[in-house]
């Protein structure tokens, strides 16, 4: 089956610019995760959907991060404007029910890479 | 609130030798352990994961990790490395139902010949 899906692979941005990020996750997954990794730290969530709804979006600055999940299916993340410390990965996941169980596994795309100049 | 403690930065081993790579948690119930690996350029990839049940798991690539809730440890090994092994480990927790997983901040693993 096709993995996780994500564009750009690489960008490159001045700080006050915006950038969005693409995934497809794979099909017949419910639930989609937005992660941030800075470089030597491990990975940190964002924003998780349920379908198209938002199940967690504590940690999402959301005075210059957005994201959606039109559809239940691909999604976009947002930065606007960006700022020096945006510099990261960012990282899709999706899995099938969203359950931290046995059974569900998240399965990672392989990232965008972002630098803010 | 739950957190991963992975004490070492950077590791290196020769080809053919064993490797442990140490993860601590902290959590107040029985946690869900997760061990990822990714390589360069690469997502993360579900190496192995602990809900209950037998201590030691066993995962993909002859990896495997024991739980020990006493030492709040979730180590990983492997009895030979490739060179092919070579990559960060990240270790993570979850809480359960849709509880979001805490990540450590990884151990890179070098190998030489």
């Amino acid at each position: 089956e096709a993995g996780v899906a994500q564009s750009p692979r690489y960008k490159i941005i001045e700080k006050r610019q915006s950038v969005a990020f693409w995934c497809n996750p794979i099909s017949g997954h419910a639930t989609l995760y937005w992660y941030q990794q800075i470089l030597g730290q491990g990975p940190k969530l964002l924003i998780q959907f349920q379908n198209n709804g938002v199940v967690d979006d504590s940690q999402l600055p959301k005075d210059r991060f957005s994201a959606e999940r039109l559809k239940g299916v691909d999604s976009t993340l947002k930065i606007q404007p960006a700022k020096l410390e945006d510099s990261a990965v960012y990282l899709c996941a999706s899995s099938w029910m969203g359950l931290t169980s046995f059974a569900d596994t998240q399965y990672f795309g392989p990232g965008t890479r972002l630098t803010v100049l | 609130a739950q957190s991963v403690t992975q004490p070492d930065i950077h590791i290196t081993v020769s080809e053919g030798a064993s490797l442990e790579l140490r993860c601590n948690y902290s959590y107040g119930a029985t946690p869900y352990l997760f061990w990822y690996v990714q390589s360069p350029g690469q997502g993360l990839q579900l190496l192995l994961k602990y809900f209950s049940g037998d201590t030691l798991v066993q995962g993909i690539k002859g990896f495997e990790a024991e739980f020990k809730r006493s030492q709040s440890s979730f180590n990983l090994r492997k009895p030979s490395v490739h060179w092919s092994d070579a990559a960060e480990y990240f270790c993570a927790v979850g809480a359960g139902g849709n509880e979001k997983l805490t990540f450590g901040t990884g151990t890179r693993l070098t190998i030489i010949p």
